[in-house]
């Protein structure tokens, strides 16, 4: 069973550049999430994806967007990467909603912004 | 607001002692409370959960966490720790005040020496 799967594993980008991280679940959960992870601070969430066709943001929305391209992708995207955006990030889904729902991760994304 | 802490950045236990790992959250109204543990290099993985009912939640891998509303606690437990238990564990809670969005702790790093 593959879960969520994120790519690239892996990116060091330049100041400025724009990049978009991919994530695709297939465990048919309605709701997909991006969250970064920085040393000491857990898990903070960036945006979030109700459903298909919705999305809202998190707790720390500035510099990223989101595309939820159907019911198994989601997709987060840096227009203009900057050092403070070095981070390792998560995608994750769940059946419905946060609340009382289990949450699944991908293996993570880690960024390095020179 | 909601929030939850994890007020040990580390723990250090000799494998076959018991372990505790420590969670507090504040929240208004009935909580859900969350454990997840993070193997190095992978995602986060649930461990297990308080939504109601017994206060003794007993989850995967021979771990376990009690719910305390009174001192609105939800520690973490294992009876006999073992050198693979080794990874850092997230405390997580949702809640009516945050409008059942999930909070993740700083995160506690458990070394089990053999």
């Amino acid at each position: 069973n593959a879960g969520v799967t994120q790519t690239p594993k892996f990116q060091v980008l330049k100041t400025g550049q724009s990049m978009t991280l991919q994530c695709a679940q297939d465990m048919n959960h309605n709701s997909m999430y991006w969250y970064r992870q920085d040393p000491g601070m857990g898990l903070r969430l960036i945006y979030y994806s109700a459903s298909e066709g919705t999305t809202d943001k998190g707790e720390v929305p500035n510099g990223y967007n989101v595309s939820r391209l159907n019911k198994r992708e989601f997709s987060l995207r840096l227009e203009s990467a900057a050092p403070s955006q070095t981070s390792v990030y998560f995608c994750a889904s769940s059946e419905a909603g946060q609340g009382r729902n289990i949450q699944y991760f991908g293996a993570g994304t880690r960024l390095s912004v020179l | 607001a909601q929030s939850v802490a994890q007020p040990e950045d580390q723990v250090n236990v000799a494998e076959g002692n018991p372990l505790t790992v420590k969670c507090t959250y504040s929240v208004s109204g009935n909580p859900y409370l969350f454990w997840y543990v993070q193997y190095p290099n992978r995602g986060l993985q649930f461990l297990l959960k308080y939504i109601t009912g017994d206060n003794l939640v007993k989850g995967s891998y021979g771990f376990e966490a009690e719910f305390n509303k009174s001192q609105t606690s939800f520690h973490l437990k294992k009876p006999s720790a073992l050198v693979s238990d080794s990874a850092l564990y997230f405390c997580a809670v949702s809640g009516h005040t945050g409008g059942f969005k999930t909070i993740f702790g700083a995160g506690t790093r458990l070394f089990v020496k053999a």
